[in-house]
């Protein structure tokens, strides 16, 4: 069975750091390229970040860029968001899902909800 | 970028009836390239279709999707008191990867 397990997150003053793991098992991790997506309360959904199967090719949404930094180990079926400077409006769910070919996603983990609050 | 809008923001039907969701991109998107996901409060988002008017695994025939170009539509031809969700519609640029949602779409109990 297909599984992305988030973890990580919590309650962060603004201007602080915060590091999301993201953990796969059921498939093989390493084949298949991963995205970051949140959703701030009530709100709709947005794309945070994508990495491909072996790293070398990242991007991130205009709205994180330079704060957020995405990885991925393949031998530990784990992906990583690294999040700097945290605003008010970084506050999501963030899950992290498996990208097709074609770029849909068809795997979701259940999210980790990340505050940034005084 | 490519920006997408959903209509109507919330739908109010009965059980039974048909659902009709509208996606619009500003620009031409590959059919290949959109997808749709539902959202039931609490839970992660699921994909429903791929490719414009594929379905998922484990997704029931009353959904289908097409469309093209700038215009994607999906319906759901009888609606089960489970499908009563929010709906979002999702394009894939590749030069560099980028992806964006439509705002949704709400599917409430009329």
């Amino acid at each position: 069975e297909v599984q992305l397990v988030e973890s990580g997150g919590g309650l962060v003053q603004p201007g602080g750091s915060l590091r999301l793991s993201c953990a796969a098992s059921g498939f093989t991790f390493s084949s298949y390229s991963i995205n970051w997506v949140r959703q701030a309360p009530g709100k709709g959904l947005e794309w945070v970040s994508f990495i491909n199967t072996s790293g070398g090719s990242i991007s991130y949404a205009d709205s994180v860029k330079g704060r957020f930094t995405t990885s991925r180990d393949n031998a530990k079926s784990s992906l990583y968001l690294q999040m700097n400077s945290l605003r008010a409006e970084d506050t999501a769910v963030y899950y992290c899902m498996r990208v097709r070919s074609g770029g849909y996603l068809d795997y979701w983990g259940q999210g980790t909800l990340v505050t940034v609050s005084s | 970028e490519i920006v997408l809008t959903q209509s109507p923001g919330t739908l109010s039907l009965s059980p039974g009836e048909r659902a009709t969701l509208s996606c619009r991109a500003s620009q031409s998107v590959s059919s290949s390239n959109l997808a749709w996901y539902q959202q039931k409060p609490g839970q992660a988002p699921r994909l429903l279709m791929y490719g414009a008017s594929s379905r998922a695994t484990g997704i029931p025939d009353r959904f289908s999707g097409s469309g093209s170009g700038t215009d994607f539509t999906l319906s759901i031809s009888r609606l089960e008191p489970e499908d009563f969700a929010v709906y979002y519609c999702q394009q894939y640029g590749s030069s560099p990867p980028r992806f964006t949602f439509g705002p949704g779409t709400k599917v409430d109990i009329k």
